[in-house]
């Protein structure tokens, strides 16, 4: 079965300073990949995806992501992190044919520090 | 706002007694996904609709069950209520099969007594 795994639960970071939240995927054929961000008392809205095209995918507010099939990775980042960006983000990942159904991670709760 | 609307937003009640929440997908998308969202489990799949018919079906207990009216609304009945049923659970909907872009509802937070 395709998972994620997201590395650290809790991430802070200082306004300004590079964000950095990881994520690896346990797949054997080559996965849809996903990041999501959660604000307080939201639903979940999607980041950027992944889907073959380009292993540097850039999505919205200035997040990008990179794909590594050699490490198994999809990790988010951000050179700049707003206050604004504190919020609980979650890699996911989908089967070709599973429609939109994904398959979250633990979630890692971001926390910027002014 | 995602588009999808989900009521209550909040709902208490007791143990053994049946709710149902309530979903309106984005208009034009005709998939909807419910997950739950505890502290203890994270992000869990439940049922996923397609245009009316039942898709895939992950961790949904026998006691929970849905479905998705012509209409293209969905409605999550939960049974039998027990304390650890007490979670956020959301509607999710989809503007195509495979996209995997998923618009979230803000949820709809469950607390059993």
């Amino acid at each position: 079965a395709q998972s994620v795994t997201q590395l650290g639960s809790h991430v802070s970071v200082s306004e300004g300073a590079l964000v950095l939240l990881r994520c690896n995927y346990s797949s054997s054929v080559p996965p849809y990949l996903f990041w999501y961000v959660q604000y307080p008392n939201q639903g979940l809205q999607l980041l950027l995806k992944y889907t073959s095209a380009a292993t540097l995918v850039k999505g919205i507010n200035g997040f990008e992501a990179e794909f590594k099939k050699s490490e198994t990775s999809f990790h988010l980042t951000k050179p700049s992190a707003h206050m604004r960006d504190a919020a609980e983000y979650f890699c996911a990942v989908k089967r070709e044919t599973s429609g939109s159904r994904l398959t979250f991670g633990e979630g890692t709760q971001l926390t910027v520090n002014p | 706002d995602s588009g999808v609307t989900q009521t209550p937003k909040h709902l208490i009640t007791a143990t053994g007694q049946r709710v149902t929440l309530r979903c309106s997908p984005r208009s034009g998308d005709l998939s909807v996904y419910w997950y739950q969202q505890s502290l203890d489990q994270g992000l869990q799949f439940l049922i996923q609709y397609y245009n009316g018919e039942e898709r895939a079906k992950g961790n949904i207990l026998e006691r929970f069950s849905a479905q998705q009216f012509p209409d293209l609304h969905s409605e999550l009945n939960l049974s039998s209520l027990e304390l650890g049923d007490s979670a956020l659970y959301f509607c999710a909907s989809s503007p195509g099969w495979g996209t995997g872009e998923l618009f979230f509802g803000e949820g709809s937070r469950l607390t059993v007594l």
